[in-house]
């Protein structure tokens, strides 16, 4: 596609459950990267894809975060058991080389 | 411990009225510094890549300058539509294509 395309755009979830964000690359893009943005603050790294395998998940919080791609294309970010300090916004970047990541929107999620 | 600040927090520019943005890092093998805008609800636009110190790029407005310890991001004659919060990352060591971000400054602009 022209973009990065993520989706939801706008989550709301009830403290305790999963949920599932997704994300759709650049077409051709290899590398594809998730981060998080809390309220005012800067972007974390969270999760490095190059092709399906992940060669570097240093920045996942907790083993209730994971994330999985398929082949070069879309990825899924997993939230198991929703706690509130997992309010963010949750952005996808994705890149063909190592330079040049491209953002999405990125998905809101709200843990009430 | 890779580190990156950027000054100030927030700015309010009149029309017209040209400043600069810092960036200060400290990193292990910087491979690349980036510049991006982030508009209110939306994900950052990709503006600039730089690569080694005495380095520069322009784009309209923006002009951004690469030292070994810090980048500067000038806006000259800035307009409404510049109001944005402005980021700073790096790529460093053997992260390959992970950005470490700072936390940003947000640029107003008032006719």
């Amino acid at each position: 596609g022209a973009g990065v395309s993520q989706s939801p755009s706008n989550k709301v979830t009830e403290k305790g459950k999963d949920v599932e964000l997704r994300c759709d690359p650049i077409s051709g893009h290899t590398a594809l990267y998730w981060y998080r943005q809390r309220l005012g603050q800067g972007l974390e790294f969270l999760i490095y894809f190059q092709g399906n395998s992940a060669p570097d998940k240093s920045g996942l919080p907790s083993d209730r975060f994971s994330a999985e791609r398929t082949g070069e294309s879309v990825s899924t970010l997993t939230i198991q058991r929703t706690q509130q300090e997992d309010s963010a916004v949750y952005l996808c970047a994705s890149s063909l080389g190592a330079f040049g990541n491209r953002f999405g929107s990125g998905t809101r999620l709200t843990v009430v | 411990e890779d580190q990156v600040t950027q000054s100030p927090e927030a700015l309010r520019l009149q029309e017209g009225e040209s400043s600069s943005l810092n960036c200060s890092y400290t990193v292990s093998g910087l491979r690349g510094l980036f510049w991006y805008r982030q508009d209110p609800g939306k994900g950052p636009e990709f503006l600039f890549t730089l690569y080694s110190a005495g380095e520069e790029k322009e784009k309209e407005r923006l002009k951004a300058t690469l030292t070994k310890k810090e980048s500067f991001l000038h806006i000259t004659a800035p307009k409404p539509e510049d109001s944005a919060t402005y980021l700073c990352a790096v790529q460093a060591g053997d992260s390959w294509g992970k950005l470490q971000f700072g936390a940003g400054t947000q640029v107003v602009v008032t006719p």
